[in-house]
Formats: structure tokens, sequence, C-alpha cells
């Protein structure tokens, strides 16, 4: 099945507390991005990667970090949550080259205390 | 910057009803997307308009883009229960914009 998948799907942790989000897709997509959704403010980007080793800021970036270091893996790094970083995260894949809807993970719902 | 807004934010809607969510957009742009999020669900994507002028449309929904007004509309015909859900646009092409999203009610 064709799919998106993140982890973990619920987190609660501690200011400055180091964290990771994993996220992984099984469509050999090239785009991948990360987004945080916040109640009425829709989704913002974080960083999104065109391929492998890739990356770029979206429009939120500041706290966090991203690597591309495999095609079907695209981490979110948080080096020192701040409780305006809790959040629901989505990460996404899609085609790259053409235009194409993004595909989304399942979510994660973070909350920093 | 891009910007992206839609309206409304929320809407009440008796079931048959037709309504019209609005997304405007603030640089020019020949992509726009739609995507559909249900309560406690991630999103999956509804349409992805590529020129001026296109239409698609799926069931009850149908959307359009404008490119020269920088406006997409979703319209919705004779809407019932099940298209209860909250409705976002997106812009861009790998640096995306999503507007705040339309919370949809359809009721009896």
């Amino acid at each position: 099945e064709a799919q998106v998948t993140q982890n973990p799907r619920y987190l609660i942790t501690v200011t400055g507390k180091k964290l990771t989000v994993t996220c992984s897709q099984n469509m050999n997509h090239e785009y991948m991005s990360w987004y945080r959704q916040d109640p009425g403010l829709g989704l913002r980007q974080i960083y999104y990667s065109m391929n492998v080793e890739v990356t770029d800021k979206g429009d939120v970036p500041e706290g966090y970090k991203v690597s591309r270091k495999e095609k079907r893996n695209f981490p979110l790094i948080l080096e020192s949550p701040s409780p305006n970083q809790t959040s629901l995260y989505f990460c996404a894949s899609s085609r790259a080259g053409l235009p194409s809807e993004q595909y989304f993970g399942p979510g994660t719902r973070l909350t920093v205390t | 910057e891009l910007k992206v807004e839609q309206n409304p934010l929320f809407l009440s809607m008796q079931e048959g009803k037709n309504y019209t969510i609005y997304c405007n957009y603030s640089t020019t742009s020949d992509r726009l997307y739609w995507y559909r999020q249900d309560p406690g669900k991630s999103l999956e994507s509804l349409f992805v308009l590529l020129s001026n002028g296109a239409v698609k449309q799926e069931g009850r929904l149908m959307a359009s883009l404008d490119t020269k007004a920088r406006l997409s509309t979703l319209h919705i015909t004779a809407a019932v229960h099940d298209l209860s859900a909250t409705y976002f646009c997106a812009v861009g092409e790998n640096d995306m914009r999503f507007g705040a999203g339309t919370r949809l009610t359809v009721k009896p």
C-alpha cells in the first residue's frame, strides 16, 4: 500500500529535550515536506526537500532541522523544543518535476511543556 | 511574499443547498491545489488545477481556477452530510502556501 508514515503519532516532551519525528514514504517520491498545523492558521511549511541531500526552508523553519540522506526518509529534528512548537505536524511527499498533489502522513501531535 | 486567503472560514449549510468557497492568492501562480481534512484526520487531495480556466469536478464538488484574477473557487452542489470537513486551498511549486481552511458543516 502506498503510504507516508510518521512516528511517533503522539509525543509529550519537556522544553529543551531534543527529539526527532520520523517520516518515511514508499512511493519513490522525490519531493518531501514538513508542515505544522495550528488552529486558524492552516498549514505552514517548515522545510522541504526536492531530492536526496537537497533541502530548503519553508515559511517557518526557525527551531527545526531536517536531513534527507535517503530518498524515502525525511526526519524532522527539534534540537531544543519550546512550548511554541506545540502543534500538529504533517509530513507529505509527491513526485517532482510535474505538478502533483501531495500525499500526507497521519500526523504527529507534539506537546512541549 | 505569497499569501493565500480563503473565505468563508466557517460555513454551515443545509443539505441540498449550493455554496462556493473562495481562495484568493497574492502572486502569480499557475497551479493550485484543493485538499480535504476530516476531523482528527490527515489531508487528502481533491483537485490539482494547472492552468487558467481549468475546471475539475468530482461528485458534488467542482473547482475552477482564474489565474488572472488570482482566484480559485470550490463549488458545492446539493450538499450532503458526508461533505462536512475542512477544505484547504494551497498555492506554490515547491514552497507551498496553504489557506487557513474553510470548516464546512452540512446539516440535515
